[in-house]
């Protein structure tokens, strides 16, 4: 059973704006990772942030961390075309052997 | 450095017939994994590897064999395909130190899209 939901499905968006993508989780977690995948392409590991923090930055990346609602969010400020792509969250729920993958983001930024 | 690499990129089986997918990492991983991706399902793990020798179960492993002989390679085995098993299949593998400190980060292969007929 998948241990992360992304929200929404899907956002397609201007270039330039902002873009926000949720995840919820079931389970207690000792951190939780956002990954991006290019149509066609493998996962490319984006963020970590783990239990004790409740905001990380990268660049035009933000994450937070709630862990008390079982819930992150990804910001990607100043969005680009390039940035066109599924956005996943993946947990650690149970094991860090089995990290489990959520659903997906569909992110469509328009020039 | 190559990363992971996974061979072949496409292949069209027919139910019943066997096959084994290849997965190559040259970063000295530890960890290796196998998952599939299907379409609204997100992507599932099938088995995974903490060393030569050691391989265990994921969420979806019927079906499928794994074995892991050397720290570099970890082939996914399908004995008998069926239909269900048409997907997209991801190998990633990770530091198993980086587990030993709470994170573990995948390093992701292109991807094996199979079609069973």
């Amino acid at each position: 059973s998948q241990q992360g939901e992304e929200d929404p499905q899907a956002l397609s968006i201007q270039e330039g704006e902002n873009a926000t993508m949720n995840c919820s989780y079931k389970t207690s977690i000792n951190n939780l990772q956002w990954y991006r995948q290019n149509s066609g392409r493998g996962l490319v590991h984006l963020i970590l942030i783990r239990s004790n923090e409740r905001e990380k930055h990268s660049g035009r990346l933000r994450v937070t961390l709630d862990t008390s609602k079982k819930s992150s969010s990804l910001l990607i400020t100043a969005s680009r075309a390039a940035d066109t792509a599924s956005y996943f969250c993946a947990t650690d729920g149970g094991s860090n052997y089995k990290l489990t993958f959520g659903k997906g983001t569909l992110l469509t930024v328009n020039p | 450095n190559a990363g992971v690499t996974q061979t072949p990129k496409f292949q069209v089986l027919k139910t019943g017939q066997s096959m084994t997918l290849q997965c190559a990492q040259d970063m000295n991983h530890e960890y290796m994994s196998w998952y599939r991706q299907d379409p609204g399902m997100g992507l599932r793990l099938i088995h995974y590897s903490v060393g030569a020798g050691i391989t265990d179960q994921g969420e979806v492993p019927n079906g499928y064999n794994v074995s892991r002989s050397t720290t570099e390679d970890f082939p996914l085995r399908l004995l008998s395909a069926a239909p269900s098993q048409t997907s997209v299949y991801f190998c990633a593998s990770s530091y198993l130190r980086g587990l030993r400190t709470g994170a573990n980060v995948l390093t992701f292969g292109a991807g094996s899209r199979l079609t069973v007929l």
